[in-house]
């Protein structure tokens, strides 16, 4: 089935830029239901949705972090990656990738959900 | 954006119990609604998608229903590996939101 693992640095300096990126195997990164997403988790906080992108490049930015998030895919490797500039102390959080696969009915889109999730990294900001 | 309130923030439950954790949304946002569990130190776990549907693997102890703003998530006999924080999500609009979680504990 398909897993999803993320890699990447654990601790980044303020105005720094976090970059990570999830290995997605047992499946292929070009399904057409398949969108990939970032999501972040502070210490002892609720989920926060990043952004996601879909194999052809296409991606949603959450407004809150768009003027400093970047997300790419690189199907040859079958991986896509996460870049957050400018980051502070705020930015610390545990970051998971996972898949939203959207659900239809006879063809029309009716909902969708984040099904597989990676294990999650953490990323500390600080100097 | 679209804000998603659940309530209450933590319950307190028994083996056994019929639990019910309640997710208000800001806007209507038709079926594009689910249901995550999260326990300490994993990642989220898909539960419920659609409302009401039951991810595979999922025990049918578990049970969403609900429409336009207000859902829910029914736990019908909580058992100990239940104990975790659960989260409703919308998909309806960008960006994609989460409720704040619910807590369930241990009385």
């Amino acid at each position: 089935q398909v897993r999803l693992q993320e890699s990447g640095p654990g601790l980044v300096k303020p105005s720094g830029t976090l970059s990570l990126t999830c290995a997605v195997s047992g499946g292929s990164i070009s399904s057409s239901i398949s969108w990939w997403s970032w999501i972040r988790q502070p210490p002892g906080k609720g989920l926060e949705w990043i952004g996601e992108i879909y194999h052809s490049g296409s991606t949603n930015y959450n407004p809150s972090l768009k003027s400093r998030v970047t997300i790419s895919v690189d199907k040859s490797k079958s991986q896509f990656s996460l870049k957050l500039s400018s980051v502070t102390a705020a930015d610390t959080a545990v970051y998971y990738c996972a898949r939203k696969t959207r659900i239809t009915v006879a063809g029309t889109p009716v909902s969708s959900a984040f099904d597989i999730w990676g294990q999650g990294t953490m990323v500390t900001v600080s100097s | 954006d679209i804000q998603m309130t659940q309530s209450p923030s933590s319950v307190s439950a028994s083996v056994g119990d019929r639990v019910t954790i309640t997710c208000r949304a800001s806007q209507s946002i038709g079926s594009w609604l689910a249901w995550y569990q999260q326990n300490p130190g994993k990642a989220p776990k898909l539960l419920i998608y659609a409302v009401s549907s039951l991810q595979g693997g999922v025990p049918s102890r578990f049970s969403g229903s609900g429409s336009g703003t207000d859902f829910t998530l029914t736990i019908s006999s909580l058992q100990p590996e239940d104990f975790a924080t659960y989260y409703c999500q919308q998909a309806n609009s960008f960006p994609l939101t989460f409720g704040g979680g619910t807590k369930v504990e241990i009385k």
